[in-house]
């Protein structure tokens, strides 16, 4: 099956700056991938997501990148507030099914 | 519309009980999941269905049963409940097919003594 991971479990950034999180997947079928944002003792929810036949998409202050060649793909989020404070995680959809990553805790210092 | 729905909230459970988490949506979608979720381990696919009377098995299916006899209805049964499946339970659903954006439950917290 697929294999998704995921870096760095934790980051901290000042309110303001950038934030990076990336992930690796190994089954070449998939070809979906999306983000989902979740807070503390609240549910997932989808913040932004790709296909595979396309390699960036971007919405506001948030954008995601896509190598299929090399099997990676990144969250990123620009003028990070505090309310961005949150753990992200990734995922890879093939064959129907879905592989998340182990979640990376964001903290936007403000 | 409600989207997707689950009951209860919380539940502890003895070791070897079993019981049934529910889980509805309003919106017809086709495709409907259920995950588990422990700490440092993300979220892992228990079972799925991609319509009424199809299901077929995740990434961690062992020690659960599913069935799917409406589009809107998709319950997960614990048959001998184990401490291992102390974790947080998401039902999620989507159109058609899971390439597609998946709505999440409020989730069900089990712990098992």
């Amino acid at each position: 099956g697929e294999n998704v991971e995921q870096h760095p479990s934790t980051l901290s950034v000042q309110e303001g700056d950038s934030a990076v999180i990336k992930c690796t997947y190994s089954d070449s079928a998939s070809n979906y991938f999306p983000w989902y944002k979740q807070e503390l003792g609240k549910r997932p929810q989808l913040i932004i997501d790709i296909r595979s036949n396309v390699g960036e998409k971007k919405d506001q202050r948030i954008a995601v990148t896509l190598n299929k060649t090399a099997k990676h793909f990144s969250l990123h989020i620009t003028e990070t507030q505090p309310e961005d404070s949150a753990v992200y995680f990734c995922a890879a959809s093939s064959d129907n099914q879905f592989y998340f990553g182990t979640g990376t805790s964001l903290t936007v210092i403000p | 519309n409600a989207g997707v729905t689950q009951t209860p909230k919380f539940q502890v459970l003895k070791t070897g009980q079993s019981m049934t988490l529910q889980c509805a949506q309003d919106m017809n979608h086709e495709y409907m999941s259920w995950y588990r979720q422990d700490p440092g381990m993300g979220l892992r696919l228990i079972h799925y269905s991609v319509g009424a009377g199809i299901t077929d098995q995740g990434e961690v299916p062992n020690g659960y049963n599913v069935s799917r006899s409406t589009t809107e209805d998709f319950p997960l049964r614990l048959l001998s409940a184990a401490p291992s499946q102390t974790s947080v339970y998401f039902c999620a659903s989507s159109y058609s097919t899971s390439n597609n954006e998946q709505f999440f439950g409020p989730g069900t917290r089990l712990t098992v003594l």
